[in-house]
């Protein structure tokens, strides 16, 4: 079936420097989602991407679609302590029926 | 206004018991889906509604998992003879759209803990 995975699983950073995470699909994907889910909390949507090749950003946060839609990506810039938390990519295949598949998450920690 | 809630937001339970988890999503919101979440992992789907049909349940893991959502709002998720693999934090979401084009939101999520 389809699958979505994630890399690195862990990042730790200093404060200020730049996190970048990688979501790669097996399959084609019709959408791609970005959630970000605190210690404790529940995923938050952050954006979606729907188009070949699209570039999205917010603040320091940007996102990337590839050409293929098979595979995105999140950079942030300036890390800060409050970036800290797991970031989900999760796609929708070609099937439409909603459902959305979850890659395994990166989990960011900033140190101060 | 209010988010989606879910009730219990921690539940215990012997194994072989039965349980039942309650999602209450943003009102008007047409689609609902039920994720599990196991620790250190991203949800993992379950099954999706569209307003009281239930339009795609081939995530949940066994016969003994049961989601309805009878009057298209609130929704009920049932284990029936919980195992303790069934220990997951289990999350409910709701969307605007039928489509799952759209965002989801997120509930706080129901802390299954089966001993």
């Amino acid at each position: 079936g389809q699958q979505v995975m994630q890399i690195p699983q862990y990042q730790h950073v200093q404060e200020g420097e730049d996190f970048t995470t990688y979501c790669n699909s097996s399959t084609t994907l019709s959408n791609i989602q970005w959630y970000k889910q605190r210690p404790g909390g529940h995923p938050v949507f952050l954006i979606q991407l729907v188009k070949s090749g699209e570039v999205k950003k917010q603040k320091r946060l940007t996102f990337q679609f590839g050409e293929a839609k098979k595979n995105s990506s999140l950079h942030i810039t300036a890390t800060q302590t409050t970036d800290v938390g797991t970031y989900f990519c999760a796609g929708i295949g070609s099937s439409n029926t909603g459902k959305l598949i979850f890659g395994q998450g990166t989990t960011l920690q900033v140190k101060p | 206004g209010a988010g989606v809630s879910q009730s219990p937001r921690y539940k215990v339970a012997k194994r072989g018991q039965d349980v039942a988890l309650r999602c209450d999503p943003i009102s008007g919101h047409v689609s609902l889906f039920w994720y599990q979440q196991a620790l250190g992992q991203g949800p993992e789907f379950l099954t999706y509604f569209q307003n009281e049909a239930q339009l795609d349940k081939s995530g949940l893991p066994s016969d003994r998992f049961f989601a309805e959502r009878p009057e298209g709002s609130v929704s009920t998720l049932k284990i029936q003879r919980t195992q303790q693999e069934d220990s997951a934090v289990y999350l409910c979401a709701s969307s605007l759209m039928g489509t799952g084009w759209d965002e989801q939101f997120f509930g706080p999520g129901t802390r299954l803990t089966v001993l």
